[in-house]
């Protein structure tokens, strides 16, 4: 399968300040890239979904505002959570997927956020 | 909306036991479904998928899947279960006919005794 790659793949960051994490593919050109966030022992829920050139469309409950996304290349989406509080530690994960509804997307190996 | 059911929050089974994992799902079209494996702290490995075709899926590290309509149904199987598989399982469905954007169940937490 293809490969997809996050930076960091943990970080820890002090309350207030703001974390950048990278989402990369490495192999084929991602028209569109899926955010997802864990809580511990939690399932995987969907924050938001980006499109290369475009805003990203945030689920429901979900703060645009306060996780800040970017697809600003096929290769490349970013999830900046601005202003971070430890309610915000978490671990997030992102997939990416080619052209086509019908083409299945592939995971990052995820980022483990603690704010502290 | 689609929506994955994993009933089995923890289970428990020995070494080279057999394994089934339960997976229900609502969706109104045939859907996409996946089962996709986290050991702790790490990302997602993808066992196997369900597109169309043949309802029982080959996978990954010996283990199987049986799509079956009539059920609204995706369960895991493994006739023989190893240590190393101690993790965490979870299904998924494509959300909204599509293969990529997905809605995942709570997981189930596979314990192997030796």
């Amino acid at each position: 399968g293809a490969v997809v790659s996050q930076h960091p793949s943990w970080v820890i960051c002090k309350s207030g300040t703001s974390v950048k994490i990278e989402c990369r593919s490495l192999d084929f050109q991602a028209t569109t890239m899926f955010w997802y966030r864990q809580f511990p022992k939690q399932s995987l829920m969907l924050m938001a979904t980006s499109n290369e050139g475009s805003k990203a469309t945030y689920e429901q409950g979900v703060e645009k505002d306060k996780f800040l996304i970017n697809h600003a290349s096929l290769t490349l989406s970013t999830l900046t959570v601005t202003s971070a509080h430890p309610e915000d530690s978490s671990f997030y994960i992102c997939s990416a997927r080619g052209q086509g509804p019908h083409t299945e997307a592939f995971f990052g190996q995820g980022t483990r956020l603690t704010v502290v | 909306a689609q929506s994955v059911t994993q009933p089995d929050i923890h289970i428990t089974v020995s070494e080279g036991a057999s394994l089934e994992l339960r997976c229900n799902y609502s969706y109104g079209a045939t859907p996409y479904l996946f089962w996709y494996v986290q050991s702790p702290g790490q990302g997602l490995q993808l066992l196997l998928k369900y597109f169309s075709g043949d309802t029982l899926v080959q996978g990954i590290k010996g283990f199987e899947a049986e799509f079956k309509r009539s059920q609204s149904s995706f369960n895991l199987r493994k006739p023989s279960v190893h240590w190393s598989d101690a993790a965490e399982y979870f299904c998924a469905v494509g959300a909204a006919g599509t293969a990529s954007k997905l809605t995942f169940g709570t997981g189930t937490r596979l314990q192997v005794t030796l």
